[in-house]
């Protein structure tokens, strides 16, 4: 199957920092990207679509100027998580689909976030 | 109600069990359905895509029944090494985003 690659794989930062997190489809292009969040024992949360060159669109109860999304290329989508609070600690999750019928997403190994 | 919903189990088995989740789904427009396996504090993988005429991959077999709006996943002879959390995927165009069920636990025990 197709490969999606994350960075970082693991942060741990003071609460206030702002984070970044790159997510790379690395054998295809990915017009669309979908950024995900998972907290302990519950299920992928939906956060945002990402589209390649267009704003983001983002899923109910998400703050879109606290997650802010950037897909600047068809290769690479970023996720900074602004302020970054205790609460935001989760486990963070890019997915991608290739072209084609099926379009089965792809995800990329997530991002574990801690905020102190 | 859930777009998408899974028994969560857990499921606990004997090795060599026969093991069969179901998934249902609310939106009748749905186009694509997919099985993934998720281990702990892992990522997602595609377990297999689910077609109309339900398909077969060694030990396991997905169906589809759009009539009743759910799909189902059947793991023969389970291995120790199935213990996972199962999740449903939805999507309803094929650019569009996909929906997913809260997983389905399986523990296969020696």
């Amino acid at each position: 199957g197709a490969v999606v690659s994350q960075h970082p794989s693991r942060v741990i930062c003071k609460s206030g920092t702002s984070v970044k997190i790159e997510c790379r489809s690395l054998d295809f292009q990915a017009t669309t990207m979908f950024w995900y969040r998972q907290f302990p024992k519950q299920s992928l949360m939906l956060m945002a679509t990402s589209n390649e060159g267009s704003k983001a669109t983002y899923e109910q109860g998400v703050e879109k100027d606290k997650f802010l999304i950037n897909h600047a290329s068809l290769t690479l989508s970023t996720l900074t998580v602004t302020s970054a609070h205790p609460e935001d600690s989760s486990f963070y999750i890019c997915s991608a689909s290739t072209s084609g019928g099926i379009n089965e997403q792809f995800f990329g190994p997530g991002t574990r976030l801690t905020v102190l | 109600r859930k777009e998408v919903e899974q028994d969560p189990g857990p499921f606990n088995v004997p090795e060599g069990a026969t093991v069969a989740f179901n998934c249902t789904y609310s939106n009748s427009a749905s186009q694509s359905f997919f099985w993934y396996r998720q281990d702990c504090r892992k990522e997602p993988k595609l377990l297999m895509s689910v077609y109309s005429s339900g398909n077969e991959d060694g030990r396991f077999t997905a169906q589809l029944n759009r009539a009743s709006q759910y799909i189902s996943l059947l793991i023969r002879d389970s291995k120790l090494s199935d213990s996972a959390t199962y999740l449903c995927g939805v999507k309803g165009t094929n650019a569009g985003k996909s929906t997913f069920g809260d997983g389905t636990t399986l523990t296969v025990k020696p």
